[in-house]
């Protein structure tokens, strides 16, 4: 049965720290790795995409994949209050679209 | 950037009745859409694959009967909640993607609220 799965927190992290955010999943097909933010009652919001092994950096946020560990993170640094929020993340087959996703974890900085 | 927009994004209606939930491709065409559910503090479940042209997906455990999908263009998906009950009040997400070109990227729609009473 194809899983992804997180930690559902909540997570607190002090403003300006670095937040820590873990998912590993269990089809090893998998080739599209996902992490989207989603503030309450809101749609999810993509921050970043990976499909290579090793460290993606965009901003603030850095995704690292580990497919021999089955294992994807998103580092958040000098973290914010807006950056309060659930963080789902999502896998799928490269080049198919279709997402299974995570059961998000969430995400609060304490100002 | 691409764009995908829902609506209505809030819609109560009365038990029994049927709703419908328009997905829209605002500037790219999109061959595939997909939809999602999420109940409060969930995560979100596929819920079927909608197909240009051709008849939807649905991921098991979704009655097709009652969550009727009709993706008449390239740029719009609809789907309908046909007697709806309390049970399907929840959060309704579409998503779409522009393809390889934008390297797969996937768009989600604002989503919609549905209430059933």
């Amino acid at each position: 049965q194809k899983e992804v799965e997180q930690n559902s927190g909540p997570l607190s992290v002090p403003e300006g720290a670095i937040a820590s955010l873990n998912c590993t999943y269990s089809d090893r097909v998998s080739q599209s790795f996902f992490w989207y933010r989603q503030y309450s009652g809101k749609s999810p919001e993509l921050i970043m995409s990976i499909y290579s092994n090793g460290d993606k950096e965009d901003g603030r946020f850095t995704a690292q994949l580990n497919k021999a560990s089955q294992y994807v993170s998103l580092l958040i640094r000098d973290s914010q209050p807006s950056d309060s929020a659930t963080y789902l993340c999502a896998v799928a087959l490269f080049g198919n679209e279709k997402l299974t996703f995570g059961t998000g974890t969430r995400l609060t900085i304490i100002p | 950037g691409a764009v995908v927009s829902q609506h209505p994004s809030r819609v109560i209606c009365k038990s029994g009745t049927s709703v419908k939930i328009e997905c829209r491709s605002l500037d790219f065409q999109a061959t595939t859409m997909f939809w999602y559910r999420q109940f409060p503090k969930k995560s979100l479940m596929l819920m079927a694959t909608s197909n240009e042209g051709s008849k939807a997906t649905y991921e098991q455990g979704v009655e097709k009967d009652k969550f009727l999908i009709n993706h008449a263009s390239l740029t719009l998906s609809t789907l309908t909640v046909t007697s709806a009950h309390p049970e399907d009040s929840s959060f309704y997400i579409c998503s779409a993607s522009p393809g390889v070109t934008s390297g797969n990227t996937i768009y989600f729609g604002e989503g919609s609220w549905l209430t059933v009473v």
